[in-house]
């Protein structure tokens, strides 16, 4: 079993649509949690970041951690076709220098 | 807000030639800089972690001596691709994890290396 596992998709909806994306992961040791979206031929770019269980809104998007399940969503509310992109999900330890573990990443389309 | 370039954004280059990646972090210290490349499609795999003033830590089936990586400043990590081959040819990604940071925020806009 990978350590984190994420549907690649791909995945449309019509625009307004509220996204749903998730990741399930293994290591209980994960502590830091983070939502990354990536356009084509670009760098990823942080969205949403979680320290431990719980939920965290900002603006469309609410990312929510659920640590007794070792499952994390993302969520998009009305979706915009410029929110068309690869999101990543990605995890790590609470301890020093550990990279990041991410997940496949889910490609989202939003049509117009 | 706090930003990471990377340099160049692509490059092209001949077999045998070594190209050199820039990865800085432009208004934090960095005392951890992160490599990755990636596949079309396919996510992020790390290649190896840049501490400055000490050898990098490679992962399993990174070759060090191809991929030389130094991060002499606070600020600057590179990565340098030696005697480059067509199945180099990748999307290579630099990160930046702040010396207080718990977050890895920050990414460079990656380097599009094509090896003819």
């Amino acid at each position: 079993q990978k350590e984190v596992e994420q549907d690649p998709g791909p995945l449309s909806v019509p625009e307004g649509a509220i996204v749903s994306l998730n990741c399930t992961y293994s290591n209980s040791a994960f502590q830091y949690f983070m939502w990354y979206r990536q356009y084509s031929r670009k760098g990823p770019e942080l969205l949403m970041y979680t320290y431990s269980s719980g939920n965290k809104e900002d603006g469309r998007f609410t990312a929510q951690v659920d640590k007794s399940s070792k499952y994390i969503s993302l969520f998009i509310r009305d979706s915009q076709p410029s929110d068309s992109a690869t999101y990543l999900c990605a995890m790590r330890p609470n301890s020093g220098n550990t990279p990041l573990v991410f997940g496949k990443g889910t490609r989202l389309s939003v049509i117009a | 807000g706090a930003v990471v370039s990377q340099h160049p954004s692509r490059v092209i280059c001949k077999s045998g030639t070594s190209v050199k990646i820039e990865c800085r972090s432009l208004d934090f210290q960095a005392t951890t800089m992160f490599w990755y490349r990636q596949f079309p499609k396919k996510s992020l795999m790390l290649m190896a972690t840049s501490n400055e003033g000490s050898k990098a830590t490679y992962e399993q089936g990174v070759e060090k001596d191809k991929f030389l990586i130094n991060h002499a400043s606070l600020t600057l990590s590179t990565l340098t691709v030696t005697s480059a081959h067509p199945e180099d040819s990748s999307f290579y990604i630099c990160s930046a994890r702040d010396m207080g940071g718990d977050t890895e925020a920050f990414f460079g806009q990656g380097t599009r290396l094509t090896v003819v």
